[in-house]
């Protein structure tokens, strides 16, 4: 069966910009998850959904925010764009919580 | 805060076992996971215990002791393929929290 998509693979984006992710899950499943990574910070947290409701939220600031549709697509949101903004933007999927998470390839995303 | 401590970076032999550790404190606390990224990869699940022992999936395995806090990932038979960084993370609230991750150096 299919992975997780994410898409696109690369991009630079100016600061002050904006930027939208997308994210298509494995069929049938209905929890998606983001996570930034940088070489500094590790793997951190950044929202949860699960049919269409965000059930948790990481310590991001309002610039981040994220959605997913009825059909279990994601799609997650940067706005104003920083330069500590550049990392690998990575969704995971999965049936649920407690089960494990099959991430995508991820989105490296360069703030220039 | 919530957090969790395992070493930075291991060395091994190939064919040789190896064990990497993780001890957590985090306010929530359903499962342990163990996910292995390669550089310039996503991570990849390899093992969850939501209850304390082992858990054997072919050359790998994993332990959980909750009274202590504490888990670990052991790889047997270790191939050069296996050398990658491997992360423990805390299944919380809808969540996973990372550990930074153990990097596995494997000399042949």
């Amino acid at each position: 069966k299919a992975g997780v998509t994410q898409t696109p693979r690369y991009l630079i984006k100016t600061r002050g910009q904006q930027v939208t992710l997308s994210c298509s899950p494995i069929s049938g499943h209905r929890s998606v998850s983001w996570y930034q990574q940088t070489p500094g910070q590790g793997l951190q947290f950044l929202f949860e959904y699960f049919s269409e409701t965000q059930r948790n939220k990481g310590n991001f600031p309002g610039r981040f925010s994220g959605r997913q549709f009825s059909n279990s697509r994601s799609e997650m949101n940067v706005s104003t764009l920083e330069l500590g903004d550049s990392a690998l933007y990575l969704c995971a999927s999965s049936l649920d919580a407690n089960y494990g998470y099959t991430f995508g390839s991820g989105t490296r995303l360069t703030v220039v | 805060g919530q957090s969790l401590e395992q070493p930075s970076e291991v060395t091994a032999v190939e064919g040789a076992i190896v064990q990497i550790n993780c001890t957590y404190q985090t306010s929530g606390f359903y499962g342990l996971s163990w996910y292995q990224q390669h550089d310039g990869g996503a991570p990849t699940f390899l093992s969850y215990n939501a209850l304390d022992g082992l858990e054997e999936t072919g050359r790998f395995s994993s332990f959980l002791s909750r009274s202590d806090s504490y888990g670990y990932l052991l790889l047997q038979e270790l191939q050069m393929k296996d050398s990658a960084s491997y992360f423990c993370a805390v299944d919380s609230n809808y969540q996973l929290i990372w550990g930074a991750g153990t990097k596995l150096i494997i000399k042949p």
